[in-house]
């Protein structure tokens, strides 16, 4: 179990540009979530996969954003046409059914800076 | 939609002393979890505690344990014997059906030596 891996850990982009980042989970949860966490604030839920599935999609993701999950193993997050308000650092968290213990895992993030 | 509060922006206390950090919740589930994440400056979330709404019984991890009242929404963490490395943003989330866990908005523990 080496946790929940994310890559980037950091990304410079120009206002404009399409940037791509990829969570790999814990290989034996079939969940996996993405947030979105402002500096001093509390991470804010983006989208929900169960296995290959996106099952839930928060207002906050606009048409710009877009998420996948190939084959219900590693998850991709795409930002089309970046903007500045897109600055922020991008959770990637995955866990198995709660009701089999423990909780969600988070990976170390990707820290996003729009200039 | 569930919402999570931290009434508390910033605590300190003193190393070896006991401090309790407050989060109140609303849902309108009866089965749900509630959990404590630490996020050490830079650094990943990590679970430091969980507890399932249908049991009455409060949670503990070593030197870090719940006061869950149901009734009242509420979920505060204690942590007793306080150490430097407890020095972190402690976050209150809850989650009511596996699909999205809503946090509070944080609460910065500072630790003196």
């Amino acid at each position: 179990d080496t946790g929940v891996s994310q890559d980037p850990r950091h990304k410079i982009t120009k206002r404009g540009q399409n940037v791509t980042f990829r969570c790999d989970p814990i290989s034996e949860h079939n969940r996996l979530y993405w947030y979105r966490q402002t500096l001093g604030q509390g991470p804010e839920f983006l989208t929900y996969f169960q296995n290959e599935a996106q099952l839930e999609k928060s207002r906050l993701l606009s048409d710009r954003f877009s998420a996948e999950r190939p084959k219900g193993s590693f998850s991709t997050l795409e930002i089309q046409r970046t903007e500045q308000g897109d600055s922020a650092m991008y959770l990637c968290a995955s866990s198995k059914d709660l009701g089999q213990g423990g909780g969600y895992t988070f990976g170390s993030g990707t820290r996003l800076t729009v200039v | 939609a569930q919402t999570v509060t931290q009434s508390q922006p910033e605590m300190s206390v003193q190393e070896a002393e006991t401090v309790t950090l407050s989060c109140t919740y609303d849902t309108s589930e009866s089965d749900y979890y509630l959990f404590w994440y630490k996020q050490p400056p830079s650094r990943q979330m990590i679970l430091v505690i969980r507890q399932e709404a249908y049991k009455q019984q409060n949670a503990t991890e070593n030197r870090f344990s719940v006061n869950f009242q149901k009734a009242a929404k509420s979920f505060s963490l204690k942590i007793s014997d306080s150490q430097l490395g407890d020095a972190a943003m402690y976050f209150c989330a809850s989650d009511n059906a596996g699909n999205m866990l809503t946090f509070g908005g944080g609460t910065r523990l500072m630790v003196k030596p």
